[in-house]
This record gives structure tokens, sequence and C-alpha cells, in this order.
């Protein structure tokens, strides 16, 4: 039950774009649609960002996107805002009927 | 509106035991998934274990099988995660959440802190 790898950290500057890469397993994110993204602001509970590879909860912004290919997901910001500075999580199921989060990526807006 | 508390975090010698609870309010709690999800002081997330809505099946990480149990009572909107043998690297602080299809949801609580130090 190895966690999905993400980069350590990403960084942007103010209105650009910046992608986080997620990436599985045959076993969990190239098996099921159940990817999932959450943002963790320092100190606060993680919030929901991404749901089902590419479905947004309502209330999250429309700059969020996400994707799939084979074994990696993949989280897409687009005009980044300073307020977007944050450790965000993905999480696939597992063919085990569990789940698995990713180590977590900082992202900085420069 | 959905809240979700948990309770009993300590700090606990290694070896130790630890019951953690999770108070659910606000929806309909015997018709939900419920997991308890884990971070260590300045790390990830870690899923640790759920719980199918009537307490009929459990699953759990690896590295907590047979050390831990997952439990719900439904007349009282509660979940339980009994914690055995402790470890050092079982310290984090450990969120009760409410699960949808294939995924945690939108509702955490803020979580319970668990040190295992001597």
């Amino acid at each position: 039950q190895s966690a999905l790898t993400q980069p350590a950290s990403v960084s942007g500057s103010p209105g650009q774009w910046i992608t986080i890469s997620c990436t599985g397993t045959s076993s969990d994110i190239g098996a099921f649609n159940f990817v999932s993204w959450y943002q963790q602001q320092s100190g606060k509970v993680p919030k929901l960002l991404i749901y089902d590879v590419n479905k947004r909860p309502s209330g999250v912004s429309n700059r969020f996107s996400g994707s799939k290919s084979g074994n990696t997901a993949s989280l897409t910001i687009s005009g980044l805002q300073a307020e977007d500075e944050a450790d965000y999580h993905c999480s696939s199921y597992t063919i085990r009927s569990t789940l698995v989060f990713g180590g977590g990526t900082k992202l900085a807006v420069l | 509106e959905v809240q979700l508390v948990e309770s009993g975090g300590d700090l606990v010698q290694p070896g130790g035991s630890l019951r953690l609870s999770c108070a659910a309010s606000g929806f309909t709690f015997s018709t939900y998934w419920m997991s308890w999800v884990r971070q260590a002081p300045g790390k990830g997330l870690e899923w640790v274990a759920n719980i199918k809505p009537d307490g009929g099946e459990q699953y759990y990480i690896d590295s907590v099988k047979g050390r831990f149990t997952i439990s719900r009572d439904n007349a009282k909107n509660s979940m339980y995660l009994q914690m055995n043998s402790l470890r050092a690297e079982d310290t984090a602080v450990y969120y009760c959440a409410r699960d949808a299809r294939g995924r945690v949801d939108d509702y955490w609580g803020q979580g319970t802190l668990v040190t295992v130090s001597s």
C-alpha cells in the first residue's frame, strides 16, 4: 500500500497556471475514476477541490481542474492567486477497497 | 449543518492504547461510510480505516491491521478508533471524515492529536 507520488513542491507567479502530478499504479489510479484532490491551507482542515478525476464540488472555482491519463492524475490551477498558496493532496480508491493519499505538494505563489 | 467532533487524543507511551471518538451531527449518520485519516507533523495525509454504514465491513491500511479497530454506534451517531500497541510512527492528528463513493468527502472534523512517546 504505497502512497501516491506527488512532487514535494511547485511554484508559480500570480496569473500563471501550474500543474501538480499524482502518480499511482494500475491498482489505484489506473483502475478507477475515483481520484480526488484536496487543498489544505496552513493549520486548517483539508478542503475537497476535485472528485471523480475532474468534477468540482459546488463553490469551488473553475480555475481548478483535474485530469487523468493511465496511472497518473493531474491537478491544474489557472490564473494563480496568492490565496492558492497551500498544500495539495491527491487521493485514489484502490482495488483492495481502501483509499490512498499522495505525499502532498506545497504550492508557493511567488 | 454537518458536524464531526473528534475526542480522545492524548500523550501515550509506546505499546500503550487509546480510544478515539467521533461524534457526528447534521446528517443521517447511519447511511454513510466513515473514515479515519491521520496526518503526522509536517507530513501528508494518510487514510487509516473506514467502516460501512451498518458496521459490517471495515478496511484498514496495512500498517495498522491487527492493532487498530474501527467501530461505530449508529444509535449514538458515533464512530470510534481503538488503537493498541501504539508506536512512535502513529503520532499524528487523527481526523474523522465522512465518505462518499470512492473518496473521503468534504466533511472533516477538526482533528485530535495523538502523541506516542516515552
